[in-house]
């Protein structure tokens, strides 16, 4: 069962202004999140990272929110630029002795228009 | 600066072939991975290992297998490649809580 879920498979934003993409996930154990962002035929690059005891981490241009209660977390780039424009996946992981593998949602396809 | 790689970026082979894709980490990582991303699928784990010569299974390892004989190097294996692994293939190693990708390799078995 999907435990990260990115319910929105693409979005498209014109430059210059916010994008926002979403992510909610099931379980309340996961206690680290992250946002990768891949462009196609490339593996997925780190980008930006938020831990449980936080709600707000920012970056340059990339914010990243987390509401707990609501088990929601998104991703604000602002201004967006074309070159943003790449699949961004959400990740969560487990504070667990298993490795740290890290639970993935589907993806979300941004599109920045000139 | 982090680097991981992957023996190839694309890779074609014939059903029931034994294919092996190899991933090399130079961080001295303990943690290494595997996954499959597939569209409207994400990335899925497959296997997973925290040490030389441990495993775990990820969440899908059926006709899959890995091996990890260095710390450096962690394999991926299909004993018999099928169409439905047609995919592409993703290694990771991690430190701390981050994990760092490796290019990808594109995987088409006919």
């Amino acid at each position: 069962d999907q435990q990260v879920k990115q319910n929105s498979p693409s979005l498209s934003v014109q430059e210059g202004r916010i994008s926002i993409l979403n992510c909610d996930y099931t379980n309340s154990m996961f206690d680290y999140f992250l946002w990768y962002k891949k462009y196609p035929a490339e593996g997925p690059t780190f980008l930006i990272s938020i831990s449980s005891i936080k709600d707000k981490n920012e970056d340059g241009r990339f914010t990243v929110f987390l509401n707990k209660s609501a088990k929601h977390l998104s991703l604000h780039i602002v201004p967006s630029q074309p070159g943003d424009s790449a699949v961004y996946f959400c990740a969560a992981s487990l504070n667990s002795n298993s490795g740290y593998a890290l639970n993935f949602g589907k993806g979300t396809s941004l599109l920045v228009t000139p | 600066d982090v680097k991981v790689t992957q023996s190839s970026r694309y890779l074609v082979k014939r059903t029931g072939e034994k294919v092996f894709l190899e991933c090399v980490q130079d961080m001295d990582h303990e943690n290494m991975f595997w996954y499959r991303q597939d569209p409207g699928l994400g990335l899925r784990l497959i296997y997973f290992s925290y040490d030389v010569k441990m495993k775990e299974k990820g969440d899908i390892p059926e006709g899959y297998s890995v091996s990890r004989e260095k710390k450096e190097r962690f394999s991926l294996i299909l004993e018999s490649a099928s169409t439905n692994q047609t995919s592409m293939y993703l290694c990771a190693s991690r430190h701390l809580t981050e994990q760092y990708f490796g290019p990808g390799t594109r995987l088409t078995v006919t």
